[in-house]
C-alpha cells in the first residue's frame, strides 16, 4: 500500500532561523496536503498540492510539490514560537483517502 | 460554522466495557473519517465514509471495532469490548472536494 515517508522525526530551532521538512511517497501522488497540529490538538489543513513541481506560499511558509509528483517539502522562514508543532504531509493516490506522514515535531529556541 | 463536533472530549473506561464516540461533522461535506492517533502509530484511518456509506474500512483493527453512519450528520465509532491497547486519541474529519477538518478528538482511556 502508499506508504509516506517524512524527515526529520524532530526539529529542535533557534527562534530566526529557517528549516526544511520533507515528504516522500513511494507511489505517484495526484495530491499532497500539509497539516499542522500544535501539542494538545487537533491537525488543521494548511494547504493542498496538486500540480507536478507546483509551489505555494503562505507569509513565511513555501511549500513545493515534486516534479514527479513523489515528494514534497514545507520550508519556513525566520521560525517564530507560534510556528511549535507537528507537521504532517499526507498523500492522496488514486482513491480519496489520505496517508499520513509520522510528522515532523518542531520545537524553537527563543 | 461550529466546526466538527466530536464528544466526548475524554473517555476513561474499564476493560471490557462499550466505548461509544460521536462525531458530527460539517454541513454540506460529504465525506467523513474515523482516524486514530499514537505515539507508537501516528495518524491511522480506521474508516471513511462518502454520503454516508462505508467505503473503506480496511483501517478497523478488528471485530471489537465497528462505525455507523445513520445521516449525514451523526456518525459513531463503537469499540465492544474495549482492551488497554485500544488507549488513543480519535478524531473524526469530514471533507467536501479538498482538506480535511478535523474535530478536537476524544482521548480514550482503557484501564
Amino acid at each position: 500500500g502508499q506508504q509516506v515517508m517524512q524527515i526529520p522525526q524532530y526539529q529542535h530551532v533557534q527562534e530566526g532561523e529557517d528549516f526544511t521538512t520533507y515528504c516522500n511517497s513511494s507511489t505517484t501522488l495526484s495530491n499532497i496536503q500539509w497539516y499542522k497540529q500544535r501539542p494538545g490538538g487537533h491537525p488543521v489543513f494548511l494547504i493542498q498540492l496538486v500540480k507536478s513541481g507546483e509551489v505555494k506560499k503562505q507569509k513565511r511558509l513555501t511549500f513545493q510539490f515534486g516534479e514527479a509528483k513523489k515528494n514534497s517539502s514545507l520550508h519556513i522562514t525566520a521560525t517564530q514560537t507560534t510556528d511549535v508543532g507537528t507537521y504532517f504531509c499526507a498523500g492522496r493516490s488514486n482513491d480519496y483517502k489520505l496517508s499520513f506522514g509520522a510528522g515532523t515535531t518542531v520545537t524553537v529556541r527563543a | 460554522d461550529a466546526g466538527v463536533i466530536q464528544s466526548p472530549r475524554h473517555e476513561v473506561t474499564e476493560m471490557g466495557q462499550e466505548v461509544t464516540l460521536r462525531c458530527k461533522p460539517i454541513s454540506g461535506h460529504d465525506y467523513l473519517f474515523w482516524y486514530r492517533q499514537t505515539m507508537m502509530r501516528g495518524l491511522e484511518l480506521l474508516i471513511y465514509f462518502n454520503n454516508n456509506v462505508p467505503i473503506d474500512d480496511s483501517g478497523m483493527p478488528e471485530d471489537r471495532f465497528s462505525a455507523k453512519m445513520p445521516n449525514a450528520s451523526f456518525s459513531t465509532l463503537k469499540i465492544q469490548p474495549s482492551e488497554p491497547r485500544d488507549s488513543a486519541v480519535y478524531f473524526c474529519a469530514s471533507s467536501y472536494m479538498g482538506g480535511y477538518t478535523f474535530g478536537s478528538g476524544t482521548r480514550l482511556t482503557v484501564v
